[in-house]
């Protein structure tokens, strides 16, 4: 166990359809990523946040937005759904201790497993 | 952004045979891990490791940052190594490669 909790477990919708991802980080950590892996693309960064700050955005659609919370949790906000959204979503957390040579070691949750019909 | 390729891409090995699998990456990181992708799709962190060689068990790695790649070494392989494993690494943001796919067969 990472330590690295994601809700759900799974999720099926439809088309055109908003959901909403939820990630809590280990205790301390104070980065959140968000990662997509699907067939085609593999595992992809989406974004990070840093102590409720954006740091650095990678292959984020703009039907998708990401916010992290005052007590460091994270939620990932996918709206239009399309087919091919469908994938697993990965939330990971760095950044216990500063100072630490595995500061920015990241660790993963178990996914969320997005089915869009 | 930078490349990250990994090979083989797939690999299948008798239990007990030794394997390396390699990391290439196109610029200078400060960070790089390896993970293992069960079959049930959980990512396991195997080694945070932007430079120099670890060991945990059967497992060890060497990262030759200036030469820009990564080695990954299963010895002894077992049914439960078999997965993806991938190596990850840091610029501006995480990069990851597209995996080894590894099956061990009994």
């Amino acid at each position: 166990d990472s330590g690295v909790t994601q809700t759900p477990k799974h999720l099926i919708t439809a088309t055109g359809q908003r959901v909403t991802l939820r990630c809590s980080p280990r205790s301390g950590d104070l980065s959140v990523y968000w990662y997509q892996q699907s067939l085609d693309q593999g595992l992809q960064f989406l974004i990070q946040y840093y102590n409720g700050e954006e740091r650095a955005k990678g292959n984020i659609l703009e039907r998708f937005s990401a916010q992290q919370f005052p007590d460091l949790h994270s939620e990932l906000n996918l709206s239009s759904l399309e087919l091919g959204d469908s994938a697993l979503y990965f939330c990971a957390s760095s950044g216990g201790l500063a100072g630490l040579s595995s500061y920015n070691e990241q660790f993963f949750g178990p996914g969320t497993r997005l089915t869009v019909l | 952004g930078i490349q990250v390729e990994q090979s083989p891409p797939d690999l299948i090995l008798q239990e007990g045979a030794n394997s390396t699998l390699r990391c290439n990456f196109s610029d200078s990181v400060n960070n790089l891990q390896w993970f293992h992708q069960n079959p049930w799709g959980q990512l396991i962190n195997l080694f945070y490791i932007p430079s120099g060689t670890k060991q945990n068990g059967r497992l060890s790695a060497t990262t030759v940052a200036t030469e820009r790649y990564s080695l990954l070494y299963i010895s002894s392989s077992q049914t439960t190594d078999s997965g993806v494993y991938f190596c990850a690494v840091k610029g501006n943001q995480f990069y990851f490669g597209t995996g080894t796919s590894l099956t061990v067969i009994p």
